[in-house]
């Protein structure tokens, strides 16, 4: 009963340096979201995933790639990594896409770039 | 203008004093909205919802939350509060806007005295 799973939890990076963060969900969800954390800002989407096959970009999706690997995974990479990109970062999913989808939530990645 | 505000970044109950944590929302469409828990080091645990109908919505860890379209309000609230409630609290609205998203507020707080 593990639903969303995220490796690693925490990671230190140096500026310039690439990482991807990975995301798995075993609830057989259509949907799937890249969220970061940021002190007094709540919760920004990155990039979403209404279904495998196919990406879009979210509200801050600067710096960011990601791959719908299949219908399990979703992962998130940082190209080049800049201390902006320091945060929480979440991975979600929800049985499908719409506004009225509650979402379900990983642990999280604490990221920290030096 | 999409935006979810919760005006206290902090609130400290005592236990077993009431709770209400304030939300408000802008959607220009039928909101759909929602309260998640952020324990520390923890993701986000769906605390209840709100789609249509009766206007009082029970969730779970006996929470409730009221909405009140006429303030474009949804407050969460509890009877007697527990030490193990201590924690952030989110509000967030189900969104579209060139993808589905939760839009969050910044959180709230809560902090607990014995």
């Amino acid at each position: 009963n593990a639903g969303v799973t995220q490796t690693p939890k925490f990671q230190v990076l140096k500026t310039g340096q690439s990482m991807t963060l990975q995301c798995a969900q075993d609830m057989n969800h259509n949907s799937m979201y890249w969220y970061r954390q940021d002190p007094g800002m709540g919760l920004r989407l990155i990039y979403y995933s209404a279904s495998e096959g196919t990406t879009d970009k979210g509200e801050v999706p600067n710096g960011y790639n990601v791959s719908r690997l299949n219908k399990r995974e979703f992962s998130l990479r940082l190209e080049s990594a800049a201390p902006s990109q320091t945060s929480v970062y979440f991975c979600a999913s929800s049985e499908k896409g719409g506004r009225n989808q509650p979402q379900h939530f990983g642990d999280g990645t604490r990221l920290s770039i030096l | 203008a999409q935006s979810v505000t919760q005006p206290d970044i902090h609130i400290t109950v005592s236990e077993g004093a009431s709770l209400e944590l304030r939300c408000n929302y802008s959607y220009g469409a039928t909101p759909y909205l929602f309260w998640y828990v952020q324990s520390p080091g923890q993701g986000l645990q769906l605390l209840l919802k709100y789609f249509s109908g009766d206007t009082l919505v029970q969730g779970i860890k006996g929470f409730e939350a009221e909405f009140k379209r006429s303030q474009s309000s949804f407050n969460l609230r509890k009877p007697s509060v527990h030490w193990s409630d201590a924690a952030e609290y989110f509000c967030a609205v189900g969104a579209w806007d060139s993808s589905y998203k939760l839009i969050f507020g910044s959180g709230t707080r809560l902090l607990v005295r014995p």
